[in-house]
């Protein structure tokens, strides 16, 4: 069973309109995150969340708003969409400490058209 | 600010020949945690080794890397390419005073038969 899951797995959206990517993560992690990856750029990172509260925002743009219900959920909401916008968007969880390793999620693929 | 560097973009090689890419990197922290992070196409990054220890080698999965703090660097390297090592390869470093990973802009290995 995958530990961190992203729904949707694929998503096409109209320019302009608001959409909400889910992220759950079964392990345990107190510490989830946002990356961004898209055919012109590496893996980007655009925010992270610690117990739920957020510790580093790296995303310039305020269209892009996570949410965390949950201790494990962190979802993240674009509004506005943009072409541009379009990429691979990946949640990641780890515990809070140096040596411990990133899991990812499969990711959400984004078209905006 | 910490950062990764990775020089190569692409790197093209045959089966059977030596892997080596390159990464260095650069913090204010005296203790440093280096990561290797695979992404196979379409799938998500994975952890493929990290080190905290100054000049000891670490392996996985006929990969191996030594963290040198004197040169900054975290090379990863593997004696016999395969070509199932085609991939995406991150080298990501834990941040100065905190536990999120910066990632480096990646090499994309490709191994010809």
């Amino acid at each position: 069973d995958p530990k961190i899951i992203q729904k949707p797995k694929y998503l096409v959206a109209v320019t302009g309109s608001e959409k909400i990517l889910i992220c759950e993560q079964y392990l345990g992690h107190n510490a989830m995150y946002w990356y961004r990856q898209s055919a012109k750029k590496p893996l980007e990172f655009m925010f992270s969340y610690s117990y739920q509260k957020l510790m580093d925002n790296q995303t310039a743009s305020s269209r892009f708003q996570p949410q965390s219900s949950k201790k494990n959920h962190l979802d993240l909401q674009i509004t506005a969409l943009k072409p541009d916008d379009s990429a691979t968007y990946f949640c990641a969880s780890s515990q809070e400490t140096k040596n411990s390793d990133y899991t990812f999620g499969s990711g959400t693929r984004l078209l905006v058209i | 600010g910490d950062s990764v560097t990775q020089t190569e973009g692409l790197v093209t090689l045959t089966e059977g020949l030596p892997v080596m890419l390159n990464c260095t990197y650069q913090t204010i922290y005296s203790n440093p945690f280096l990561f290797w992070y695979v992404q196979h196409l379409n799938e998500s990054p994975r952890l493929l080794l990290k080190s905290f220890t100054d000049n000891k080698r670490t392996e996985h999965q006929g990969f191996h890397a030594t963290l040198h703090k004197s040169s900054s660097s975290f090379h990863l390297q593997k004696s016999s390419a395969q070509l199932s090592d085609s991939a995406l390869y991150y080298c990501a470093l834990v941040s100065s005073g905190s536990w999120q990973l910066i990632f480096g802009s990646g090499t994309q290995l490709t191994v010809m038969p």
